[in-house]
């Protein structure tokens, strides 16, 4: 069965940092792009980086590039998205999510909130 | 640049029948798209991808009464015989060079 099961959400302040995990298990991970996707309360799907199979590439959302760096470690079928200098506008579920020959599957989401 | 333009909300009766529109940015008419169903205070759930000749492919479980169509830049769901806990947001989202786009999504409830 696919799954991926994010971790790591919470509580933080403005200015610090928090680095989210996502298992996947159920597919051949090292094989497939991964996605972190967000949504603010209240609103919509928000996409926010993608890193390709091997590593290799890497792409950002305006508003977090040069603060968010998503990583992958293919031994562990793990991604990450380390997120630092979060604003409060940072605050958000935080969903991973992959396409698999043409099936999305979608993680069940992370609770980020940036709070002092 | 690549936009997708979706009503902000959509209502129909039990039973009844609707089509949510998902309408692609000039100069993309071509584009494959995924629709999403979002239930109130869940993650996102996978309905199908839907090609510009109209082309679906659902996603596990996703019952029959959902389908997909599509005429010229625009991309359509299609909920028949509506249920209760058919009312949710539903999102589309397509992709460029591997960077993805969401529509804002479209509320739908079930009067």
């Amino acid at each position: 069965q696919v799954q991926l099961v994010e971790s790591g959400g919470g509580v933080v302040q403005p200015g610090r940092s928090l680095r989210l995990s996502c298992a996947a298990s159920g597919f051949t991970f090292s094989s497939y792009a991964m996605h972190w996707v967000r949504q603010a309360p209240g609103t919509g799907l928000e996409w926010v980086a993608v890193i390709w199979y091997d590593g290799t590439n890497k792409y950002y959302v305006d508003s977090v590039k040069g603060r968010f760096t998503i990583s992958r470690d293919n031994s562990k079928n793990t991604l990450y998205l380390q997120m630092n200098s979060l604003r409060a506008e940072d605050t958000a579920v935080y969903f991973c999510a992959t396409d698999i020959s043409g099936t999305y599957v979608w993680g069940q989401g992370a609770l980020v909130t940036v709070s002092s | 640049q690549l936009v997708l333009t979706q009503s902000p909300s959509a209502s129909a009766s039990l039973g009844a029948s609707v089509k949510l529109t998902c309408a692609l940015s000039s100069g993309h008419s071509t584009y494959a798209i995924v629709w999403h169903q979002q239930q109130p205070d869940k993650g996102p759930r996978f309905l199908m991808n839907l090609n510009s000749d109209g082309s679906h492919s659902k996603g596990d479980g996703i019952p029959d009464r959902f389908s997909g169509s599509s005429s010229g830049a625009e991309r359509y769901l299609i909920i028949s015989s509506l249920q209760s806990e058919d009312e949710a947001d539903y999102y589309c989202q397509t992709w460029v060079n591997d960077i993805q786009v969401f529509g804002e999504g479209t509320k739908l409830t079930v009067l």
